[in-house]
């Protein structure tokens, strides 16, 4: 089936450590994008695609950096100098052409300190 | 300043009645409406969308309305089941630029048996 896998589903991150999460999808799309989801908030932009080799800073990209080597792999790396990283981090495509916002999601990946 | 509002914050019904969530939004210029369910622990997906010139969209169970003029829009769920215990959020999006979604925080829905 076609879809955005994100992994792992859990994650513990130790002080002054960087972590990466794994975004992947096999919808042909060509933009992705990474949110950030804490408890009484709505989704957070921290990065996105349009296309490969290149990517954007949303409202809250610091601390963050990502890469797009392939059309199917966006990745989030969480750097130390992200403070308070523990969230619910989404992953989401959206297909060329769309009706703007159609947005599909992955399951996400819980982040937690040690 | 552009924002997506919404009411209630958490709601609790019992099983088989009907509820309706509510979106109040100042995002501007307009271009389509989303509804998503998301369960816990998963990513949203998505139940209905609406352009400026629909007022109401059915999808099973859920039928959303807008109201452009008022910037506002609802999602009613008829006959609820325990499956509907999720977050619902607005989502609205603006005509233009790349990074143009805006995101409610979402309505917690719990159905009780």
């Amino acid at each position: 089936d076609g879809g955005i896998t994100q992994s792992p589903k859990y994650l513990f991150r130790k002080e002054g450590q960087n972590v990466t999460l794994s975004c992947e999808q096999n919808l042909n799309h060509d933009a992705m994008y990474w949110y950030r989801q804490d408890p009484g908030q709505g989704l957070r932009l921290i990065y996105y695609s349009q296309i490969v080799n290149d990517f954007q800073k949303g409202d809250i990209a610091e601390g963050y950096s990502v890469s797009r080597e392939k059309k199917e792999s966006f990745p989030l790396t969480v750097t130390s100098a992200q403070k308070n990283p523990t969230a619910f981090y989404l992953c989401a495509s959206r297909p060329t052409g769309a009706v703007a916002g159609s947005q599909h999601f992955g399951d996400g990946t819980r982040l937690s300190i040690l | 300043k552009n924002q997506v509002e919404q009411s209630p914050q958490s709601l609790i019904i019992l099983e088989g009645k009907n509820c309706t969530l509510q979106c109040n939004y100042t995002v501007s210029p307009f271009s389509n409406l989303r509804w998503y369910k998301q369960d816990t622990g998963r990513g949203p997906v998505s139940l209905t969308i609406m352009t400026f010139s629909e007022n109401t969209k059915s999808n099973g169970r859920y039928t959303a309305t807008l109201d452009a003029d008022t910037k506002q829009s609802s999602l009613h769920i008829t006959a609820s089941q325990l499956s509907d215990s999720a977050s619902y959020i607005c989502v609205v999006n603006l005509q233009t630029g790349a990074n143009n979604l805006f995101f409610g925080t979402g309505t917690r829905l719990t159905v009780i048996p």
